[in-house]
């Protein structure tokens, strides 16, 4: 069964950092494009970043170009987003998301709320 | 960037059929996602590749694609389909996921 879980967010604030976290498991982590999924209160989906299965190409949203990086370890199965300069309107939950190909997520974590907030 | 564009919300009675739309510049060049949100979940794939299904999903889903607007439709709607859709799509010359505002569907 595939498990992605998610862990690090909480309240922080403004221009603060965070270190999200995702733990893999039931599947081939080592073979998937990975992606973080945002959704900020009451709105919609917003795609944020994803990597390739080797790590060596990742792809971001305009908005956090510069200040979100996203990295994994296929060793232990974990996918991460390092998040710096943190604005208000980075508040939202979290979501890792397995990437079937292409984009098209098959399975998704629980997710992880982020607060950014003096 | 590419838009894709829903309408908020679609109402069904149950047993009826809800068609929820999907609007996008010559969409039908693109596979379409579908996902469903419950409140407080986190979303699930039900249609891919603008009208295959994930195993698990029932039958009633069900998905098309062409011209400027795709469609997900949801058969013999149950109290239990109620949520939020949202269809998505790979644009290569922008963002690598692309998603609709998403639709509220409400069982009458």
């Amino acid at each position: 069964e595939v498990q992605l879980v998610e862990s690090g967010g909480g309240l922080v604030q403004p221009g603060g950092s965070l270190r999200l976290s995702c733990a893999a498991s039931g599947f081939s982590f080592s073979d998937k494009w990975m992606s973080w999924v945002r959704q900020a209160p009451g709105k919609g989906l917003e795609w944020v970043a994803n990597i390739k299965p080797d790590g060596s190409e990742r792809y971001y949203v305009d908005s956090v170009k510069g200040r979100f990086t996203i990295s994994r370890d296929n060793a232990k199965n974990s996918l991460h987003l390092q998040m710096n300069s943190l604005r208000a309107e980075d508040t939202a939950i979290y979501y890792c998301a397995k990437d079937l190909g292409s984009s098209r997520y098959d399975h998704w974590g629980q997710g992880t709320l982020v607060t950014v907030s003096s | 960037s590419y838009v894709l564009t829903q309408p908020p919300s679609v109402s069904v009675a149950p047993g009826q059929t809800a068609r929820i739309t999907c609007g996008g510049d010559n969409i039908g060049g693109y596979n379409v996602h579908w996902y469903q949100q419950k409140p407080g979940q986190a979303p699930v794939l039900v249609v891919y590749d603008n009208s295959d299904r994930p195993s698990g999903i029932p039958e009633r889903f069900s998905g098309s694609n062409s011209g400027n607007t795709a469609t997900l439709t949801i058969s013999r709607v149950e109290a239990g389909d109620e949520g939020d859709y949202y269809c998505q799509v790979w644009d290569s010359r922008s963002d690598p996921a692309v998603f609709g505002g998403g639709t509220q569907l409400t069982v009458l």
